[in-house]
């Protein structure tokens, strides 16, 4: 088993629709958990932290699940420039971060 | 403005040549990563340092070398003995000088290697 897995996607949506991510991680005492961003041949970038509680930035909302060790993201009333790749980080031991492939979000108008 | 500056952007290495990839930092982090992103993969760990003068190697150190003489410099150098090494290699820091991730990584720009 991965130690993070993602669906890889893509996914293809309209302007406007709603869509959620998913992620599985195996360690069942991993404490911190993000998703980032990456744009075509750049560099990642942190998109939001995840926090027990749930948190939401604007239309991004991270949810965590400790009991079923997985991560989700939603996002509301997509636009053009959500395209991009999501990835699902993951902290699993000695404070380093594993990170998923990625999921490949395509937002159509 | 404060940062993470990898140079070059691009590099052409030939067949048994090392190369160098560089990474500067001015945000006074501690601690300093190596990644590797090849195509529909996650990025994997090649070597980190949390402190100067000390380094461990990550999940795919083998064919790679590394030094952490100064705070601000972590250079990351591919041998001939990588077999594979055309990818896209990203420069990260720990944004806490605690240790703890809790704020995540801050990456450079990446420096794509391609072996001509």
């Amino acid at each position: 088993r991965k130690e993070v897995e993602q669906d890889p996607g893509p996914f293809n949506v309209p302007e406007g629709a709603t869509v959620a991510f998913n992620c599985t991680y195996s360690n069942s005492a991993s404490q911190s958990f993000f998703w980032y961003r990456q744009d075509c041949r750049k560099e990642p970038k942190l998109l939001m932290s995840v926090y027990s509680s749930g948190n939401e930035d604007g239309r991004f909302t991270a949810q965590l699940n400790r009991a079923s060790q997985y991560i989700s993201l939603l996002i509301r009333d997509s636009k053009l420039s959500d395209s991009a790749t999501y990835l699902c980080v993951v902290e699993l031991y000695g404070n380093k971060l594993v990170f998923g492939a990625g999921t490949i979000l395509r937002v159509k108008s | 403005d404060g940062g993470i500056t990898q140079s070059p952007k691009y590099l052409f290495r030939k067949e048994g040549q090392n190369v160098t990839l560089s990474c500067e930092q001015n945000l006074n982090h501690d601690a300093m990563y190596w990644y590797r992103q090849d195509p529909g993969q996650g990025l994997r760990l090649i070597y980190y340092s949390q402190i100067v003068n000390d380094f461990q190697k990550g999940d795919i150190a083998e064919g790679y070398s590394v030094s952490r003489e100064k705070k601000e410099s972590f250079p990351l150098t591919v041998t001939s003995a990588q077999k594979n090494p055309t990818a896209f290699y990203l420069c990260a820091t720990n944004a806490d000088r605690s240790g703890n991730v809790e704020l995540g990584y801050t990456f450079g720009s990446g420096t794509r290697l391609t072996v001509v």
